[in-house]
């Protein structure tokens, strides 16, 4: 059982369409961290949230933590083909210190 | 501006065969990181450091061995590879503090026969 559960595993979409990405945990983080990967490199960060309600936006992506600090999703409208990737949160536990755990990811796929 | 390189990026091994995957960076982080990628499970930590000449156990350290002899360096190495340890593999580097980023390397695929 992974600590961040990730939903959808696995998400094809249409250019254009919004969508939503879940990231749970039974655990309280500290932070989470969002990164995309694209086949063949390493992950990069998109955002870290920090604070229980806290919202970001990066361009066409919103990324929330919810209050408890346990949660945390990431919304894209209008996917364009070029969004596609893995979707990857992470966050240090609170009894973990700095130590990352990672999701098992969420393979997003725009078609235009 | 390399960044976290790694290398090799590709290697077959046979079962119980040993080598050393080498990562560097060149931003002067103090901490580093090896994870393995295997499908549906996301990254795991192997081995993790928090500067030169400390190595800590991760969440799946057993079968690997790691060095950190210098600030820029770490070395991961297996000394006798399993076909379970076939995986990609990323080195990773940050800052010290909180709510740092980690800075990925871009990974060596390994496949032991």
């Amino acid at each position: 059982t992974q600590l961040l559960e990730q939903s959808p595993q696995f998400l094809s979409i249409q250019e254009g369409e919004n969508l939503t990405v879940y990231c749970n945990s039974s655990s309280v983080f500290s932070s989470l961290q969002w990164y995309r990967q694209e086949p063949g490199e390493g992950p990069v960060l998109l955002v870290t949230v920090v604070t229980g309600g806290e919202v970001k936006k990066l361009k066409r992506l919103t990324f929330q933590f919810g209050d408890a600090r346990k949660d945390s999703s990431l919304h894209i409208t209008a996917a364009q083909p070029g969004d596609t990737g893995l979707y990857l949160c992470a966050g240090p536990p609170m009894e973990y210190g700095n130590k990352l755990v990672f999701g098992a990811g969420t393979i997003l796929r725009v078609k235009s | 501006n390399a960044g976290v390189t790694q290398t090799p990026k590709f290697r077959v091994l046979k079962t119980g065969q040993s080598m050393t995957l080498l990562c560097a960076q060149d931003m002067n982080h103090e901490y580093m990181y090896w994870y393995r990628q295997d499908p549906g499970m996301g990254l795991r930590l192997i081995h993790y450091s928090v500067g030169e000449g400390t190595t800590a156990k991760g969440e799946v350290p057993d079968g690997y061995n790691v060095s950190r002899l210098k600030k820029q360096n770490f070395l991961l190495g297996l000394e006798s590879a399993a076909p379970s340890q076939t995986s990609v593999y990323f080195c990773a580097s940050s800052r010290l503090g909180s709510f740092q980023p980690q800075h990925f390397g871009d990974g060596t695929r390994l496949s032991i026969l």
